[in-house]
């Protein structure tokens, strides 16, 4: 079975800075995708960024970026210049390739950005 | 283009009693998987649904079950609700690739307390 762990619960960025969210996950599968789910207190789970495990090049969307180290099992969250929109729970998932498979997800990391 | 769909919003319900939470999965999309969200925890599968089957089944009992329509909207039911039923069941559509379940949409949620 998989497992993602998030180890820090809380986090806090001033405005404009720059803060890393950290996951690990364990896994046998070779082949997966990893996901950031951002899910602000409206409840909407929103996409941030995937990263396909085959592809080396870390996944970049805008001021969201990853960096997926596959040997070490690490996923972390980079958001630059940070806003005050980004204050939310930020969730790592992952997911099999293979047939129809289901997302499993951390226990979350809730950033709070501040002015 | 509408997005997922859920309904209710809130609902309240007692122990024992049962309870029928409702999802539209996204334009397009053929495939719906429900999660429920405890307070302060990840996600959890309960099952997925594609051509009106279950195909998967997380870690829930029989209490929980499901149904998907010729439409590809789709129940969660819940039997003898217990005071731990309490959360926010998401649900997500996805649409079936020849590489697996790519990308999950998800809905607003539907928050069931049970007193």
């Amino acid at each position: 079975a998989q497992t993602v762990t998030q180890s820090q619960p809380e986090m806090s960025v001033q405005e404009a800075e720059t803060v890393t969210l950290s996951c690990t996950y364990d896994t046998s599968e070779n082949n997966y995708y990893l996901f950031w789910y951002k899910q602000p207190p409206s409840r909407q789970m929103i996409l941030v960024i995937r990263q396909e495990a085959y592809k080396q090049q870390n996944a970049t969307e805008n001021r969201f970026s990853v960096n997926f180290q596959k040997a070490a099992k690490s996923f972390s969250l980079k958001i630059s210049d940070s806003q005050l929109g980004d204050t939310a729970m930020y969730f790592c998932a992952f997911m099999r390739v293979s047939g129809n498979t289901p997302l499993v997800f951390g226990k979350g990391t809730r950033l709070s950005v501040i002015a | 283009d509408a997005g997922v769909t859920q309904s209710p919003t809130h609902l309240i319900k007692t122990r024992g009693q049962q309870v029928t939470l409702r999802c539209s999965p996204k334009s397009g999309h053929d495939t719906v998987s429900w999660y429920q969200q405890a307070l302060g925890q990840g996600p959890q599968f309960i099952f997925q649904y594609y051509e009106e089957e279950e195909r998967q089944r997380g870690n829930f009992p029989d209490r929980f079950s499901g149904h998907q329509f010729p439409n590809y909207s789709s129940e969660l039911n819940v039997n003898a609700l217990l005071l731990g039923d309490s959360a926010l069941y998401l649900c997500a559509s996805s649409l079936v690739s020849g590489r697996g379940l790519y990308e999950q949409y998800f809905g607003p949620g539907t928050r069931l307390t049970v007193t």
